[in-house]
């Protein structure tokens, strides 16, 4: 089946430093990719909806400078918290469709829990 | 726009007892409508979805879901709970964007 690989699954940094993640669809091509942010026994909140080639589109309340997406590739989306601070460790999980089925579920990574001392 | 309504924050079962979990919908059009599993620190694995063709929709794991319109209801049933079901649950509606409902806590005891 599809396969979504997400990368660090963990990572801790001090302050101030910028951490990126990285989202792959490993057997499939995907034009859309989403980066969710989930709090500790909380849903998923959709921040952004990446296209490849083109800019992200961010939700409501979600800082364009703070969380930049690049979506160079059908294969690869990226996601750098600039200048991380406390209130941003959370844990981060991308998802990804496939072009030709645009009704088909997405298909999640396994999450990137990033804390911020 | 959709929205969805998970309306147990948490349920308990005793293993090898029936599974239910709640989740309405509100949605302009006719949505696709999903049931996703998250074990702890994991991301999500796709139990069911519903995409507009058969109302009873089955899934992985012996798990089922009806679609039924004039309930704007998708609940989430299984027969017989086993404690690997143990994890947090997720209803969600799809006009292209997805939106989770806030999740059910599912409990297996012994």
């Amino acid at each position: 089946g599809a396969v979504v690989s997400q990368h660090p699954s963990w990572v801790i940094c001090k302050s101030g430093t910028s951490v990126k993640i990285e989202c792959r669809s490993l057997d499939f091509q995907a034009t859309t990719m989403f980066w969710y942010r989930q709090f500790p026994k909380q849903s998923l909140m959709l921040m952004a909806t990446s296209n490849e080639g083109s800019k992200a589109t961010y939700e409501q309340g979600v800082e364009k400078d703070k969380f930049l997406i690049n979506h160079a590739s059908l294969t690869l989306s990226t996601l750098t918290v600039t200048s991380a601070h406390p209130e941003d460790s959370s844990f981060y999980i991308c998802s990804a469709t496939d072009r030709e089925w645009s009704n088909q579920p997405q298909h999640f990574g396994d999450g990137t829990r990033l804390s911020i001392l | 726009a959709q929205s969805v309504t998970q309306l147990d924050s948490h349920v308990s079962v005793s293993e090898g007892t029936p599974v239910l979990l709640r989740c309405n919908y509100s949605s302009s059009y006719s949505p696709s409508l999903f049931w996703y599993v998250q074990h702890p620190n994991k991301g999500l694995q796709l139990l069911l979805k519903y995409t507009s063709a058969a109302t009873l929709v089955k899934g992985i794991n012996g798990f089922e879901a009806e679609f039924k319109k004039s309930e704007t209801s998708f609940h989430l049933t299984k027969p017989s709970a086993h404690m690997s079901d143990a994890a947090e649950y997720f209803c969600v509606v799809s006009l292209g964007d997805m939106r989770f409902g806030a999740g059910t806590r599912l409990t297996v005891k012994p």
